[in-house]
Formats: C-alpha cells, sequence, structure tokens
C-alpha cells in the first residue's frame, strides 16, 4: 500500500524561527512529490519535486527531494504568522492512467509572534 | 488566474439522502478528481476521471458514490444515501494531462445529521 508519513505532525514556533518539515514516502510509482499549503481551505500549491538533489525555492520557502533515501523536507525561513497553516505532502503515483496523488497527514505549523 | 469552483461550500444533509456535489474544473483540463478530508485526517483519494470515465478508485468510493460529468464543464459526485461517516470536506481538483500538480477547488463541506 502506497505511505506518505510527515512529521513532525504538529509544530509551534515564534516568528523569525527557521522550520523544517519532513516528508517520507514509500510507494510502487513514484512520478513526484508535491507539497501544498492548506489554510482554511483548499490546498495550494508550493512545490512539484521529481529530481533529486535539486533544491526549489521560493521566497523564504524551499524543498529538496531525496529519490534514495525516500523524503523530501521543506524548509521555511525566517517565519511570519502567515505561514501558520496545515503543510501537505503528497506523491504523485500514477497507476493505470491516473494521477492519483496519495497525501500524508500534514504537519500544522503555528507561528506565534 | 484560472480556478476550480465548487458549489456549494457547504451542504447539511439529513442521513440516507442523496447529495450532488458539483464542480466545474478548469477548461483545458482533462484530469478531474475528487478528494475528501474529514476533519482532522488526512486528504483521501476518492476516484479520477478521464476521458468521459473512471481510471482510478478508492476502496472508499463504494456504489454508494458515482461521478458524472454531464455537460462537458460540470464535474459532479453523488452520494446515494448518505451516512453519517460522509459527514466531509470534498474536494475537486483537476489537472492537465501532462501535470504539474493539480489546482484544488475550495472545496464542499457536507455536513450529514
Amino acid at each position: 500500500e502506497d505511505k506518505v508519513v510527515q512529521s513532525p505532525l504538529s509544530l509551534v514556533v515564534h516568528e523569525g524561527d527557521t522550520v523544517t518539515l519532513n516528508c517520507s514516502y514509500e510507494v510502487t510509482n513514484f512520478r513526484s512529490l508535491l507539497w501544498y499549503k492548506q489554510e482554511k481551505k483548499a490546498p495550494t500549491f508550493l512545490f512539484m519535486l521529481t529530481s533529486s538533489g535539486i533544491e526549489k525555492k521560493s521566497g523564504r520557502l524551499s524543498s529538496i527531494l531525496d529519490k534514495k533515501e525516500l523524503f523530501s523536507i521543506l524548509n521555511i525561513t525566517a517565519t511570519q504568522t502567515g505561514d501558520s497553516a496545515i503543510y501537505l505532502c503528497a506523491v504523485e503515483a500514477p497507476r493505470g492512467g491516473s494521477e492519483k496523488l496519495v497525501f500524508g497527514k500534514g504537519t500544522k505549523l503555528t507561528v506565534n509572534p | 488566474e484560472p480556478e476550480v469552483t465548487q458549489t456549494p461550500s457547504h451542504q447539511v444533509t439529513q442521513m440516507g439522502q442523496e447529495v450532488i456535489l458539483r464542480c466545474v474544473p478548469i477548461s483545458n483540463h482533462l484530469y478531474f478528481y475528487w478528494y475528501r478530508q474529514i476533519l482532522g485526517q488526512k486528504v483521501e483519494f476518492l476516484v479520477s476521471f478521464y476521458n468521459n470515465e473512471i481510471s482510478e478508485k478508492s476502496e472508499i468510493f463504494d456504489d454508494q458514490f458515482s461521478v458524472e460529468r454531464p455537460d462537458g464543464s460540470n464535474f459532479t459526485l453523488k452520494i446515494r444515501s448518505t451516512k453519517l461517516e460522509d459527514s466531509a470536506m470534498y474536494f475537486c481538483a483537476s489537472s492537465e494531462e501532462t501535470g504539474p500538480g493539480y489546482t484544488f477547488g475550495s472545496g464542499t463541506r457536507l455536513t450529514v445529521v
């Protein structure tokens, strides 16, 4: 069974701190790993990673994938209260023409002022 | 920016009633999906739809569930006889044939009482 595990499940930090969120996976047919930010409702897309060792960066957020060790990390530097959200990791594991995503449970990040 | 539209945003229904959740995917997208998220739990895949047929479905997607693309723009999820455990946020998503990543709708919160 395809599995995505995120850690920690919950994290509370102060503004300005740097955080690292972890995602490990076991899937039979890996295509890509995606990070989403979920605030009130729909997950919003952050990054898609397909190759090992190449860092994707967007402002204070960055992410990298290790396909040998089957994990990814999402880093957020100089956190702000607006970064408070649930961060979801998902793996694209296509099967039979479908591009199904397998989600982890998410990491709930709370950034206090 | 193109978006996936879901209606209604919140639906309350009596146990045993039928509900139809509606979605308008992005117009040039070819793959369509339904996911659900029970409160406090992870986002779970329900079904994917391509070329007017189901391409993959999960164990959750039993005979009570059906999907349809009735008119080339809408994509609907029907639950025939709702149960209390069907209470969840239901997300529709769509993607282009080659990705990257999905675009999620803002979700329909279904409450079965």
